[in-house]
C-alpha cells in the first residue's frame, strides 16, 4: 500500500536561511506528488505538485524516483512561510494518501 | 469561484451521541471526499464519491460512520452513536474529476466527543 512520511514533525529555521522539508514516499508505480500547506486559521490548499515543475512562492520539489523522495525545498525563508506542510501522494486510481506533516516556524 | 462550504464548524457532544456534518463542495466537481484529521496526524480518507457513487470507502468504519452524497452534489458525513477516539477535525474536499486534478478543501468541522 502506498504511505507517505514526513519524518520531522517540527522544523524551526531562521528568516533568510535555506529550507527543506522531506517527504519520502513508498509506491511500486508512477505516483503523483502533492504538496499541500495550511496556514494559520486557514483551509488546506495545494502549493506545488511534481508534474507542474513550478515555483511557488518561491518553493520547489523534484520527484526522486531512485530515492522515492518529494523534498520541499526554499532557498531563503520568510516568516510568512510559517505554517504546516503536508506531502500527499496520488496512485492509479486511487485517493489522495496525507503524510503526517511538518509545521514550519520561520524565526525573525 | 465560491469553496467548498462545510457545516457546522464546531461541534461538541457526549459519547454514544448522534452528529452529522454537511459539505457542498465547488459547483460542478465531480469528486468528493471525506478526510478525518486528528491532532498531530495528516488527514486520512474515509470516504471518496464520483457523483454519488462510492468510489472508496474502505477505511470508513462502517459500524457507525455513513456519507451519501444526494444527486451528486452536496454531502452529509454521520456517525452513530460517537465515541471519544472520533474527536478530530472532519474536512471536505472535491476535485473536478477523479485523478491527478487538484482538491479542493472546506474549513472542517472540529468534532469534540466528551
Amino acid at each position: 500500500a502506498q504511505r507517505v512520511t514526513q519524518p520531522e514533525k517540527l522544523l524551526s529555521v531562521f528568516k533568510g536561511a535555506p529550507v527543506e522539508l522531506k517527504c519520502n514516499y513508498s509506491y511500486s508505480g508512477s505516483p503523483e506528488l502533492f504538496w499541500y500547506v495550511q496556514y494559520s486559521r486557514q483551509r488546506l490548499q495545494l502549493l506545488l505538485r511534481h508534474i507542474s515543475r513550478e515555483s511557488i512562492k518561491g518553493f520547489t520539489a523534484d520527484l526522486n524516483k531512485g530515492e522515492t523522495s518529494f523534498h520541499l525545498k526554499k532557498p531563503f525563508a520568510q516568516e510568512e512561510d510559517s505554517a504546516m506542510y503536508y506531502c500527499a501522494l496520488l496512485s492509479g486510481n486511487t485517493p489522495l494518501v496525507f503524510g503526517k506533516g511538518t509545521r514550519l516556524s520561520v524565526i525573525a | 469561484e465560491a469553496g467548498v462550504a462545510q457545516s457546522p464548524r464546531y461541534k461538541i457532544i457526549e459519547k454514544r451521541q448522534s452528529v452529522a456534518f454537511w459539505c457542498n463542495p465547488i459547483s460542478g466537481h465531480a469528486t468528493l471526499y471525506w478526510y478525518q484529521q486528528i491532532l498531530g496526524q495528516g488527514p486520512k480518507l474515509l470516504i471518496q464519491f464520483q457523483n454519488n457513487g462510492v468510489v472508496d470507502d474502505s477505511q470508513l468504519p462502517k459500524d457507525r460512520f455513513s456519507a451519501e452524497r444526494l444527486k451528486g452534489v452536496d454531502s452529509t458525513l454521520k456517525i452513530q452513536p460517537a465515541k471519544l477516539e472520533d474527536s478530530a477535525v472532519y474536512l471536505c474536499a472535491s476535485s473536478r474529476t477523479w485523478g491527478n486534478t487538484e482538491a479542493f478543501f472546506g474549513q472542517g468541522t472540529r468534532l469534540t466527543v466528551v
